[in-house]
Parts: C-alpha cells; sequence; structure tokens
C-alpha cells in the first residue's frame, strides 16, 4: 500500500525566508502527486499537482514543487515566506490506476515569524 | 458557487447515538469521498463513490456506513457511536474517478463524542 512521509510536522521559518517542505513516497511506480493547504477551521485547497511531464510544477501563491523518482520526493518550496503562508500543509499522492483514492501525510505545520 | 457543503458544521454526541453527516456538491462531479482527520495522522479515507449508485470502502470504513443519494449527495452515518470517532470529518469531490483531477473539499464537520 501507499505510504507518504512528511518529514517535520512543524517547521517554522521567518518572514521573507526560504520555506522548504519534505515530502517523501513509496511507491515504485510514480504515482500523481498533491500538495494541499489547509487554514484554520477550514477545508483543503489545492496548491498544486504532478502528473506527467514537467518535473517542476509551480502552484498558487509562488509554490512549487519538484518531482524526483530516484529520491521518491516532491519537496515544496516558496523562495520568501510570507505571513499569510502561515497554515498545514499536505502532501497526497494517488495511484494512477483506479478510483483516486488519496493516500495523505501526517501533515506539517507551517510558522511564520516576523 | 458553493463547492462541495457539509451540515452540521459542529455536533457533540454521546455514545451510542446515531447520526448522519450530509455532503451536497455542486459541481456536478462524479466522484465522492469522506476523510477523517485526526491530530498527527493526516486525513484518512472512510469511504468512496466513484460514481452514482457505486460506494466502496476506505481505510478506515468501520463504524460507517455511506449512501449516495445521488448525483450530488453523499452521506456518512454512524450507527452507534464511539469516542474513538470523535475527529473532523470532510467530504470531497472530483470530476474524474481516475486521473489527476484534483478534489474539492468541503469545510469538515467537528464530530466529539462523549
Amino acid at each position: 500500500a501507499q505510504s507518504v512521509t512528511q518529514l517535520g510536522s512543524h517547521v517554522s521559518v521567518s518572514e521573507g525566508a526560504l520555506v522548504l517542505l519534505r515530502c517523501n513516497y513509496s511507491s515504485s511506480v510514480p504515482p500523481y502527486l498533491f500538495w494541499y493547504v489547509q487554514y484554520p477551521n477550514q477545508g483543503l485547497q489545492l496548491l498544486l499537482k504532478y502528473t506527467t511531464g514537467a518535473t517542476l510544477v509551480k502552484g498558487i501563491n509562488g509554490f512549487e514543487a519538484e518531482f524526483k523518482k530516484s529520491e521518491t520526493s516532491f519537496h515544496l518550496t516558496k523562495p520568501s515566506a510570507h505571513m499569510s503562508d502561515a497554515a498545514e500543509y499536505f502532501c497526497a499522492v494517488s495511484d494512477q490506476g483506479g478510483a483516486q483514492k488519496l493516500v495523505f501525510g501526517q501533515g506539517t505545520r507551517l510558522t511564520i515569524n516576523p | 458557487n458553493a463547492g462541495v457543503t457539509q451540515t452540521p458544521k459542529f455536533q457533540v454526541l454521546k455514545t451510542g447515538q446515531s447520526m448522519t453527516l450530509q455532503c451536497a456538491q455542486d459541481m456536478n462531479h462524479n466522484s465522492m469521498y469522506w476523510y477523517r482527520q485526526d491530530p498527527g495522522m493526516g486525513l484518512r479515507l472512510i469511504y468512496y463513490s466513484a460514481s452514482e449508485g457505486t460506494t466502496d470502502k476506505g481505510e478506515v470504513p468501520n463504524g460507517y456506513n455511506v449512501s449516495r443519494l445521488n448525483k450530488r449527495e453523499f452521506s456518512l452515518r454512524l450507527e452507534s457511536a464511539a469516542p474513538s470517532q470523535t475527529s473532523v470529518y470532510f467530504c470531497a469531490s472530483t470530476w474524474a474517478v481516475v486521473g489527476n483531477q484534483p478534489q474539492h473539499f468541503g469545510d469538515g464537520t467537528r464530530l466529539s463524542i462523549l
């Protein structure tokens, strides 16, 4: 069965600093990969997704992620953190076949220090 | 646009009581999902409905039942609530049952079982 590991349940950065949130998946066959963001008391919103093609994926709010098959990773980055980026971030995968059953990582809570 | 609407937003139950969580989407999506979110565990799939008229178990189906009432609505029922079912429940929907279409989430139902 698929599994997703997000390294670090809490990440804290200063405003203007680089944001790096790590995600590794277990499948030997490249799955579909997603990053979602959750603001307090809200549902999840899609940040970006990787399906096929270009390995560097750009999303909303200045975030991007790079798919590295050799490392089974899909880390999320943003060059310069903003206070509004404070939220919980989830990496998720689904197999290319089947009913798009998402498997989520445990989440990383991002705190931005002024 | 409403997107995915969940009712109620909050609920407190006593052990052994039953209740139904409602979910409706207005995006003409084919597939719908129920997840539970627990601290440090990300989101876990309870049940899903790939298309109207079908339902299937996810990762954690025990203690729950679902009904795909029509294309718009997908309900989750707790027949005899247990404290272990205290959680935040999210409904999601997506257009395509396979592939890379992102899921759209409701704002959640916060359920406490005493």
